[in-house]
């Protein structure tokens, strides 16, 4: 079935840092691909998508592109802020038949002053 | 703001209690989930809606009883909880069920089972 692998957490970074939080899938067909992102004591908010192959989604500064070869989905982002401080959800939308998104664990990720 | 609020922000009940959550999009969509996220815990699935048909219940115990009145509103009825129902109650939309879309959430209902 759908899976998706998130890299563990916490990933903890210094402002102004590079950011890479790593995503990986197995799905059947051609999914489409996003990220979700939590902040504290807040419900997951869309952050950016991806819907086939090649596709670049980029949102806030962050961005990922869907790698069919490598069925990988990367987070990035440039300069880190301290406000990015939340968990990340990677996620897709797979196998007809499912009636839901298939949801990563999820990467915790600090950012310090 | 997503579009998606639920309400009460946090409710604390006994385990004797009956209450009720309850979400609504202002979005359009067809499609209306309720999630149960625990600490260190993946996102679980407990319900799905779509055109206010439930399409999937992830063996969710009959304490939790879901309501879909219109593809506006999701309701989750409680009763009789346990401690270890205490979590964040994630209520998501979606333009559609299947194939699945993109999903828009709200901020979610913080449960305290005493």
């Amino acid at each position: 079935g759908d899976s998706v692998t998130q890299m563990e957490g916490p990933v903890t970074l210094s402002e102004e840092a590079f950011l890479t939080i790593n995503c990986t899938y197995t799905a059947t067909g051609y999914p489409s691909l996003f990220w979700y992102v939590q902040y504290p004591g807040e419900g997951l908010q869309l952050l950016l998508k991806a819907t086939k192959a090649d596709d670049k989604g980029s949102n806030k500064g962050f961005e990922a592109t869907y790698r069919k070869e490598t069925t990988s989905f990367h987070l990035e982002k440039g300069s880190v802020q301290v406000s990015d401080s939340a968990v990340y959800f990677c996620a897709l939308s797979g196998t007809p038949g499912y009636s839901t998104l298939t949801f990563g664990k999820g990467t915790m990720l600090l950012v310090s002053p | 703001e997503t579009g998606v609020t639920q309400t009460p922000r946090h409710l604390v009940m006994g385990m004797t209690n009956k209450k009720s959550l309850k979400c609504e999009q202002h979005l359009g969509h067809n499609a209306m989930y309720w999630y149960k996220q625990s600490a260190k815990k993946p996102l679980e699935l407990m319900f799905v809606y779509n055109f206010k048909e439930q399409t999937e219940n992830n063996s969710v115990p009959s304490r939790f009883s879901p309501e879909c009145p219109n593809s506006s509103h999701l309701f989750l009825h409680l009763h009789t909880l346990q401690p270890e129902d205490s979590a964040l109650y994630l209520c998501a939309s979606s333009p559609r069920a299947n194939p699945p879309a993109e999903q828009y959430f709200g901020p979610g209902t913080r449960l305290t089972v005493t």
